[in-house]
């Protein structure tokens, strides 16, 4: 099976514009989350989508939100760029059967560059 | 609120030099451990589940063992392409992983 696909891999922006970014979930698995990777936060949940529903959310502000597609695929916007946004953003897919605690596989990175 | 520690931040071994890397957590009830390895500018790659104390997963040079406090990755002679952060998370509602802040291992030849 393919792995989850994100793009684009690199992306400079100016502050206050908007930016989106797009992941692609392992076949047949169903929840896609965004996760925020900086040196100096490390690794922070933003959201996480399951059948076209958020089901959890970061301690994120409103100019970052998210949406998922009837085929899974998701993408996450980013309005209002701010210089700390800049990082390695990372999607992760999991199949997510009922009542169970599914792996997450994450994908290679978006890396968002802020000037 | 979830909370997960790893020790230390970084450690440099030579090869075939064993070891082991810790993760602290506090969680109210465990779901599941997970061990993660990340490489430079890459995203992180699925090591380990540990869902209960006791339990003990193994794969290469890798073992993974689970107490109700922590976590630790053992590392039994090591080779420089193991070299990479290893990152430890638990799980909290709906899929949402709490991430410890890595341990940076570099292996030297």
């Amino acid at each position: 099976k393919a792995g989850v696909t994100q793009t684009p891999r690199y992306l400079i922006k100016t502050r206050g514009q908007q930016v989106t970014l797009s992941c692609s979930p392992i076949s047949g698995h169903r929840s896609v989350s965004w996760y925020q990777q900086t040196p100096g936060q490390g690794l922070q949940f933003l959201f996480e989508y399951f059948s076209e529903t958020q089901r959890n959310k970061g301690n994120f502000p409103g100019r970052f939100s998210g949406r998922q597609f009837s085929n899974s695929r998701s993408e996450m916007n980013v309005s209002t760029l701010e210089l700390g946004d800049s990082a390695l953003y990372l999607c992760a897919s999991s199949s997510q059967q009922a009542g169970l605690t599914d792996t997450q596989y994450f994908g290679p990175g978006t890396r968002l560059t802020v000037l | 609120e979830d909370q997960v520690t790893q020790s230390p931040e970084a450690l440099r071994l030579q090869e075939g030099e064993s070891s082991s890397l810790n993760c602290s957590y506090t969680v109210s009830g465990l779901r599941g451990l997970f061990w993660y390895r990340q490489d430079p500018g890459k995203g992180p790659e699925f090591l380990f589940t540990l869902y209960s104390a006791g339990e003990e997963k193994e794969k290469e040079r890798l073992k993974a063992t689970l107490t109700k406090k922590e976590s630790f990755l053992h590392i039994t002679a090591p080779k420089p392409e193991d070299s990479a952060t290893y990152l430890c998370a638990v799980i909290q509602g709906a899929q949402k992983l709490v991430f410890g802040q890595g341990t940076r291992l570099t292996i030297n030849p």
